[in-house]
């Protein structure tokens, strides 16, 4: 089956700065990634997702880059501010006639002003 | 906006009770999901459901099981709490054929 990993499972950075988050996934038939950010307290919320016809995606402040040679995946987050302190996780479809999703362990973004 | 409600934000139970979890969504999503989190190994499925009565098992469903009479609510049970199903369960729906999964906010369950 899939397995998702993790580089770093915490990453602190200052206000303003660039965070990166990476993610590895197993399968190289996987065709479809999300990241989720999860706050405390809260469940995880969808940020941005990409298929894997693409190498890049960008949303409002965030990027993600997939690299499906060495199957590798990263959220790029621009201008780090304190609201953006949570748990990323990255998620693989492993089953798209249910939708279902294998999550990776999780980073823990630290922002300090 | 999607709306996914838990029952329970914190429940604590005994070692042998039988506990309910339950979740209801309200935009009519045909595929229901339940998910255990905990410390270091992120989220794992335990059940899915993509119609009333029916259910999958997930990665890891030994301990659970769940139930779907109605199309907006999706129970996970466990038929005798143990100590090591202590954790945070975190319920989810997606539209059939669409990827984006809404969670709810978990129930952190104790069992002592």
């Amino acid at each position: 089956g899939e397995s998702v990993g993790l580089h770093l499972p915490t990453l602190s950075v200052q206000e303003g700065d660039n965070s990166i988050i990476n993610c590895a996934y197993s399968n190289s038939a996987s065709d479809y990634f999300i990241w989720y950010k999860q706050e405390s307290g809260k469940g995880p919320q969808f940020i941005i997702d990409i298929r894997s016809n693409m190498d890049k995606r960008q949303g409002q402040r965030v990027t993600v880059l997939l690299n499906k040679t060495v199957k590798h995946l990263s959220l790029q987050i621009a201008a780090t501010q304190p609201g953006d302190s949570a748990v990323y996780f990255c998620a693989v479809v492993t089953n798209s006639g249910y939708s279902t999703l294998t999550f990776g362990k999780g980073t823990m973004l630290l922002v300090s002003p | 906006d999607v709306k996914v409600t838990q029952s329970s934000r914190y429940l604590v139970k005994r070692t042998g009770e039988k506990v309910f979890l339950e979740c209801v969504q309200d935009m009519d999503h045909e595929n229901m999901f339940w998910y255990r989190q905990d410390p270091g190994l992120g989220l794992r499925l335990i059940y899915f459901s993509y119609d009333v009565k029916m259910k999958e098992k997930g990665d890891i469903p030994e301990g659970y099981s769940v139930s779907r009479e109605k199309k907006e609510r999706f129970s996970l049970i466990l038929e005798s709490a143990s100590t090591n199903q202590t954790s945070m369960y975190l319920c989810a729906s997606s539209l059939a054929g669409d990827n984006e999964q809404y969670f709810g906010p978990g129930t952190r369950l104790t069992v002592t």
